[in-house]
């Protein structure tokens, strides 16, 4: 157990709507990222954090905007979600060079 | 954007077979190559970080070895079990934000 926690697990909204999800370490890691996972692409980087109001964009952000005002929650908003964005969503963090990932969010946007 | 490329992208194998895949990526600006275990409804888990070049590393069946100069990896399972069905991934370390670049993994399926 790498003291990851995501909220919600799943979660099902309606195109348009906003979501956030939330990202909660416990143990004092500096970095943090978002991940999306679809099949065919494995893992995509959306935003990281490498301190507290330090974040940077993936890979694959837009659509998405994160905020760190604390150093263990990490949150991704999506401002107003469509159907692209359904997927499963992982969050990491690390403080080397291992990552270590939250169960992840089964998000579904209709 | 780096390509971190695995194949083959699935395998179907017998139990007590061995097995091996590879991952290949870009050999300049090498730092670290992560190899992740992936269950089906779970989180990735660490198998192995591999830093230099002709690196080699075990955990029980399973062993890696690195050769950055030409730019690929190799995950080896001997005696292949039912539990070690998973997806196994691949990822780039460059430095850069501490950032890891995934490949798309290889989805192994062990059957009895």
């Amino acid at each position: 157990d790498a003291g990851i926690t995501q909220s919600p697990r799943h979660k099902v909204t309606e195109t348009g709507t906003p979501v956030t999800l939330r990202c909660h370490q416990t143990e004092n890691h500096r970095y943090m990222y978002w991940y999306r996972q679809d099949p065919g692409h494995g893992l995509r980087l959306i935003h990281y954090s490498y301190g507290v109001k330090d974040t940077d964009k993936g890979e694959v952000s837009d659509g998405y905007s994160v905020s760190r005002s604390k150093t263990e929650d990490f949150l991704l908003t999506l401002e107003s979600a469509t159907s692209s964005q359904t997927s499963v969503y992982f969050c990491a963090a690390s403080t080397g060079y291992e990552q270590y990932f939250g169960p992840g969010t089964r998000l579904t946007v209709t | 954007i780096l390509n971190v490329e695995q194949s083959p992208q699935s395998l179907h194998v017998q139990e007590g077979d061995s097995t091996n895949f590879t991952c290949s990526f870009p050999s300049s600006n090498f730092y670290a190559l992560h190899w992740y275990r992936w269950e089906t409804a779970k989180s990735p888990e660490a198998l192995f970080v591999m830093t230099l070049n002709g690196d080699e590393k075990k955990k029980g069946q399973i062993s890696a070895t690195l050769n950055t100069k030409e730019g690929y990896s190799y995950l080896y399972i001997k005696g292949s079990q039912p539990e070690d069905s998973a997806t196994y991934l691949c990822a780039l370390y460059t430095g850069g934000g501490n950032k890891l670049t995934f490949g798309t993994g290889t989805q192994l399926k062990v059957e009895l």
